[in-house]
């Protein structure tokens, strides 16, 4: 299983974006990246996935460079209520029947007023 | 997507009773898993519970302290025996759904606390 690092935490005041980089050099040809949310108190929550390039979704952006052994993860315009650990996980291919099981330590993100 | 409830939602247990934890998912599903989060660390993987087959263990967790039950598509149960006051964090089941895209679903946890 491909091994994560991320940022053990970041801070950013509101109405700014935020990127939080992995790095995974050793993901696998059909591994997949995934982000998970998690706020104090509560079990992780799915943000967005990608295998390549650029993947956008309603509350985030995902860029994978062409080496794929990095990845970041954008948040457009952070509120208070982002504050929370991210985590990102390498694995897959969906379907497959393999899963995305290992956290790292995550980031922990702090957004300022 | 799923939704996942977790009995109990938090416990006070003494050192030496077990005790059971419950995972109720609103859909069949084949994979679910258990997880441990102890205080400001990351998840941890215990076991894989596949129904119809005994649990899968990762290395460091034991069926006889960690024994998982599966008995239908929607329901899955974590038995933490002979608790110690090093058992106490937060116990998390999630699930993936056959065919999807690797996505987890979590239940809100279960946050123990041994004497």
């Amino acid at each position: 299983l491909a091994k994560t690092t991320q940022p053990i935490s970041m801070d950013s005041y509101e109405g700014q974006e935020v990127n939080i980089t992995c790095s995974h050099n050793n993901i696998a040809t059909n591994d997949y990246i995934t982000w998970y949310q998690q706020f104090p108190s509560q079990g992780p929550r799915f943000i967005i996935q990608g295998y390549k390039t650029k993947v956008t979704n309603e509350v985030a952006s995902l860029f994978i460079p062409a080496d794929r052994k990095s990845s970041t993860l954008s948040l457009p315009r952070v509120s208070l209520s982002d504050t929370a650990v991210y985590y990102c996980l390498v694995g897959g291919p969906p379907g497959a029947g393999s899963y995305q099981l290992t956290f790292g330590k995550g980031t922990k993100l702090s957004v300022i007023p | 997507s799923a939704v996942i409830s977790q009995k109990p939602s938090r416990d006070i247990c003494q050192r030496g009773t077990s005790l059971t934890i419950q995972c109720q998912v609103d859909s069949q599903v084949t994979m679910m898993f258990w997880y441990r989060q102890q205080p400001g660390q990351s998840l941890t993987l215990i076991a894989t519970a596949n129904q119809g087959s005994e649990a899968t263990y990762e290395s460091g967790f034991v069926i006889d302290k960690f024994p998982i039950s599966r008995p239908n598509l929607t329901f899955s149960t974590l038995t933490v025996s002979n608790m110690s006051p090093e058992d106490s964090s937060i116990y998390l089941c999630s699930v993936e759904q056959t065919g999807g895209n690797n996505e987890q679903f979590f239940g809100p946890g279960t946050r123990l606390t041994v004497l």
